[in-house]
């Protein structure tokens, strides 16, 4: 049962346009997401994240969305460009939790052309 | 950002060899993960430390074990290698920061071991 998903596996947009990667979830206990970005052979790197009390969270090119009604995120990439393309990583994780783990979705392929 | 290094980068090894992937941090955080990853999967944990001398199974089921006798270094270990362990092999750290009851942490990844088992 996956509890985090990803639903798009490739995305292509033009150099310049908006990407937005889609992620999805079940599990109404999860209150932190993240979205990492991963090269091929590279361990994934930290995007931006947010907090269940927030519904947007910006950083530069980067903001997040989060519809907590829906159970749904969103990574919106403006404007994009050719060192975008690579796999994002949508995950979330659950507190109070000794842990800290993160569940992970499948990953989304960008492919931003010039 | 933390700093945390994985060595090796690739590996190539022959199927009943013993190895050990190295995982470092000198963020001093005390959480630490394993995760193996498979192309166009999603990351799947394999183990955790709270700190030192804490070590937890993850949800994926692995062959490997790991130690954590110091902060900084968690390395985990594959006694006799298959190609069913053939795989990307990601070690992260976090803080473990929270804000009262609402989880902000930040899980921080190395650049990965790729292990083929031949």
């Amino acid at each position: 049962d996956q509890q985090v998903k990803q639903n798009s596996p490739s995305l292509s947009v033009q150099e310049g346009r908006i990407s937005i990667l889609n992620c999805d979830y079940t599990n109404s206990m999860f209150d932190y997401f993240l979205w990492y970005k991963k090269y091929p052979a590279e361990g994934p790197t930290f995007l931006i994240s947010i907090s269940s009390i927030k519904d947007k969270n910006e950083d530069g090119r980067f903001t997040v969305f989060l519809n907590k009604s829906a159970k749904h995120l969103s990574l919106h990439i403006v404007p994009s460009q050719p060192g975008d393309s690579a796999v994002y990583f949508c995950a979330a994780s659950e507190y109070p939790s000794n842990t800290g783990k993160l569940i992970f979705g499948q990953g989304t392929t960008l492919q931003v052309k010039p | 950002e933390a700093d945390i290094y994985q060595t090796p980068r690739y590996l190539v090894i022959g199927t009943g060899k013993k190895i050990t992937l190295e995982c470092s941090q000198t963020m001093g955080h005390d959480k630490m993960y394993w995760y193996q990853q498979d192309p166009g999967m999603e990351l799947h944990l394999i183990h955790y430390s709270y700190g030192v001398n804490s070590t937890e199974k993850g949800d994926l089921s692995s062959e490997s074990t790991v130690s954590r006798i110091r902060t900084e270094h968690f390395p985990l270990t594959l006694e006799s290698a298959r190609p069913s362990h053939t795989s990307q092999y990601l070690c992260a750290s976090s803080e473990g920061r929270h804000y009262g009851d609402l989880s902000t942490d930040t899980q921080y990844f190395g650049p990965g071991t790729r292990l083929t088992v031949l």
